[in-house]
């Protein structure tokens, strides 16, 4: 099945202790990318990739890393993360950046 | 600055009533439209899009306007279920930038 996963799901964790939130596809997709969800500020995209060793800053990239060492995968990474990292973020891909985006099942970030 | 403006926030309609949810946008190099629907717990899906060459693009029950002179595009939902009741969001993207610009979203609750 062609999908995108995101891995854990649900995280709780404090102030300042290093995470990464995993991004895989199946569907050799070139672009990939990072939004995070808050209420009322809808979908704000963090970072981009549009293919292996090529990644790029989106409209929210404080805080946050990502790399491109594999295709498939687009791991989000906090290094220090703070309490107004807490979000719902998701994983997009999409065959090329034009096409349309495909996006995961969410992790839902809490820190404390 | 917003560069995409949803509204309204939330709305709730009878099932059969036609819902409508507006979306206005600033940057006349924004070239494709699309809307997605979120369910609860889901990522977004893509529901229909729309290129500024055409002024009406239907799938369906669900049909996108699109009034380039005004830089307004809506989406209705003709004959609404309880089963469309999500969260919707418009966006826009110009050109060969693959960036994807998301409105706040609507929280459409449809009641049977």
């Amino acid at each position: 099945e062609a999908q995108v996963t995101q891995n854990p799901r649900y995280l709780i964790t404090v102030t300042g202790k290093k995470l990464t939130v995993t991004c895989s596809q199946n569907m050799n997709h070139e672009y990939m990318s990072w939004y995070r969800q808050d209420p009322g500020l809808g979908l704000r995209q963090i970072y981009y990739s549009m293919n292996v060793e090529v990644t790029d800053k989106g409209d929210v990239p404080e805080g946050y890393k990502v790399s491109r060492k594999e295709k498939r995968n687009f791991p989000l990474i906090l290094e220090s993360p703070s309490p107004n990292q807490t979000s719902l973020y998701f994983c997009a891909s999409s065959l090329q950046g034009l096409d349309t985006q495909y996006f995961g099942p969410g992790t839902r970030l809490t820190v404390l | 600055q917003q560069q995409v403006k949803q509204s309204p926030q939330s709305l709730i309609v009878q099932k059969g009533g036609i819902p409508i949810i507006n979306c206005a946008y600033e940057n006349t190099a924004f070239d494709y439209f699309p809307w997605y629907q979120q369910f609860p717990g889901k990522g977004p899906a893509l529901l229909i899009a729309i290129r500024p060459d055409v002024s009406e693009k239907k799938e369906g029950r669900f049909t996108i306007s699109f009034n380039k002179s005004a830089k307004q595009f809506s989406l209705h939902i003709m004959d609404s279920q309880p089963g469309d009741s999500a969260t919707y969001f418009c966006a826009a993207r110009k050109g060969s930038n693959y960036k994807l610009t998301f409105g706040k979203g609507t929280l459409l609750t449809v009641n049977p």
